[in-house]
C-alpha cells in the first residue's frame, strides 16, 4: 500500500528560478493538503485541493505560489521566482473523500526539502 | 498569533520512565486533537488523536489527556523507549476551515538508554 509520494525529496534552486513540487496521494484519496515547515517551526497550512478544484488557499502567499490537482496526475505546488525565504520543507497530506483531515489519520508524505541558493 | 503552543522545545527522559509532552491551545473552536511523531528528513506520522467529547484516549504505550477547561492536552508515553526519540507535534482541527490542522512547533524528545 503505497503512501503519499512526494518528489523530488530534495530540490535546489537558484534565486529567481521556478520550483515544482509533486504529490501523489494515497490510492483512493481525492483530497490533498499542502503544508510548509520553516526551520524551527511547526507545519503551516497552505492549500487544500480536491480533484480539479482549489477548496481553500488561505495559507498560500498571494504572489508566486500556485497549486493544482488535475483530473489525472499528481498535485503540483509551483513556486515562481524563488527567494531564499522559500527554503523550507514542503509536506503533502491526503485524505479520503467524505472525511475531514482533522478526523482522520491524515497521511503525510516524506516532504520535499527546497533549498534556494 | 500561535493558536497551538508547545512550550518545551526539548525533553530528555530515561529509558523505561514516563515521557509527558504538553500542548496548550487558545482556539475554543478546536474539536479534534492529534499527535504526530516526526523523525529527521521524514514526514509526520500520526500517533494518536482525541475528540473534544473525550478526556482520555489510550493506545498501547501512548495516552492522550484533554483538559478542555484549561485548553490543555498532554501525551504520555510509558514506558519510554530509545526508538521514541523524535520530534512530537501537537495539532488541532475544527471550527472554521475545519479541514485545516494547526500545528505547534514541536517538542524534541530524547530517550536515554
Amino acid at each position: 500500500n503505497a503512501g503519499v509520494m512526494q518528489n523530488p525529496r530534495h530540490l535546489v534552486r537558484r534565486r529567481g528560478q521556478e520550483a515544482r513540487l509533486r504529490c501523489s496521494p494515497m490510492k483512493g484519496h481525492s483530497h490533498v493538503y499542502w503544508y510548509r515547515q520553516l526551520p524551527e517551526e511547526g507545519l503551516k497550512f497552505m492549500v487544500y485541493l480536491q480533484k480539479e478544484n482549489i477548496i481553500d488557499e488561505s495559507g498560500m502567499p498571494k504572489e508566486r505560489f500556485s497549486a493544482e490537482f488535475p483530473k489525472e496526475g499528481p498535485s503540483i505546488l509551483r513556486i515562481q521566482q524563488v527567494v531564499r525565504g522559500d527554503s523550507a520543507a514542503y509536506f503533502c497530506a491526503s485524505s479520503p473523500p467524505g472525511q475531514r483531515i482533522a478526523n482522520t489519520e491524515a497521511f503525510f508524505g516524506q516532504g520535499t526539502r527546497l533549498t534556494v541558493v | 498569533d500561535q493558536q497551538v503552543k508547545q512550550n518545551s522545545p526539548s525533553l530528555s527522559v530515561q529509558e523505561g520512565r514516563i515521557s509527558i509532552l504538553n500542548c496548550d491551545y487558545t482556539n475554543s473552536m478546536f474539536d479534534y486533537f492529534l499527535w504526530y511523531k516526526k523523525y529527521p528528513a521524514e514526514g509526520p506520522t500520526f500517533l494518536i488523536s482525541i475528540s473534544s467529547i473525550k478526556d482520555k484516549n489510550e493506545d498501547g504505550r501512548f495516552t492522550v489527556f484533554l483538559n478542555k477547561s484549561a485548553k490543555h492536552l498532554s501525551l504520555h508515553i510509558v514506558p519510554s523507549q530509545p526508538g521514541d526519540s523524535a520530534v512530537y507535534f501537537c495539532a488541532a482541527g475544527g471550527g472554521a476551515g475545519s479541514y485545516q490542522l494547526t500545528f505547534g512547533k514541536g517538542t524534541k524528545l530524547s530517550v536515554i538508554p
